[in-house]
């Protein structure tokens, strides 16, 4: 089935250790975001990235990192720059703006990521 | 900068009753409004959608509403079942230009048996 998958579901570490969180999409859309979820607050809006080797930043960028190498990945480091790492982080894609004529954004199931 | 606001950040109906949803931008040129629904521990899918061409907009249960010069648009779920339970988000959008979302901050729906 087509889809986005992230990996870990639940991810803990310690204060200052970076972490990747990993995202992979078959549904062969150019584009790709990442969101931080914490609650009472909507998504906000990480990286996002509209084709292969080129990424921008989102709202909320400091202390994140972002490659796409690869059309189907786009994987998250959460730095140790990052001030208040624990948080949910969705993946999501979407078909090129060209051809994007539905608008929808294709959602992972998220992984939820914890700083002891 | 953007933002939209979204009311209530709760809400409890008993089932069969209706939900309203009320969201609020500031970007006029906003011109794709979503809806999305989260279930616990899950991404967020779209459940309907509006474009600003369009005022109103049904899926069987669901229904969006949209006032332009308001700025204003709406979520109605009628005849409320318990897997309606969830988060809803509302968001705005441009179709030109850059691929950024802007999303209210979510509504708790519950819906009592």
């Amino acid at each position: 089935d087509g889809g986005i998958t992230q990996s870990p579901k639940y991810l803990f570490r310690k204060e200052g250790q970076n972490v990747t969180l990993s995202c992979e999409q078959n549904l062969n859309h150019d584009a790709m975001y990442w969101y931080r979820q914490d609650p009472g607050q909507g998504l906000r809006l990480i990286y996002y990235s509209q084709i292969v080797n080129d990424f921008q930043k989102g709202d909320i960028a400091e202390g994140y990192s972002v490659s796409r190498e690869k059309k189907e990945s786009f994987p998250l480091t959460v730095t140790s720059a990052q001030k208040n790492p624990t948080a949910f982080y969705l993946c999501a894609s979407s078909p090129h703006r060209d051809i994007w004529e539905s608008g929808e954004l294709f959602f992972g199931e998220g992984s939820r990521l914890t700083v002891l | 900068g953007e933002n939209v606001e979204q009311h209530p950040s709760t809400l409890s109906v008993q089932e069969g009753d209706s939900a309203v949803i009320k969201c609020t931008y500031s970007d006029s040129a906003s011109n794709y409004f979503p809806w999305y629904k989260q279930e616990l521990g899950k991404g967020p899918q779209l459940i309907i959608d509006i474009r600003s061409n369009v005022g109103e907009k049904k899926d069987q249960r669901i229904a969006v509403t949209l006032n332009k010069t308001a700025k204003h648009f709406s979520l109605h779920i009628t005849e409320t079942q318990p897997e309606d339970s969830a988060v809803y988000f509302c968001a705005a959008s441009r179709t030109s230009g850059t691929y950024k979302y802007i999303f209210g901050t979510g509504t708790r729906l519950k819906v009592l048996a």
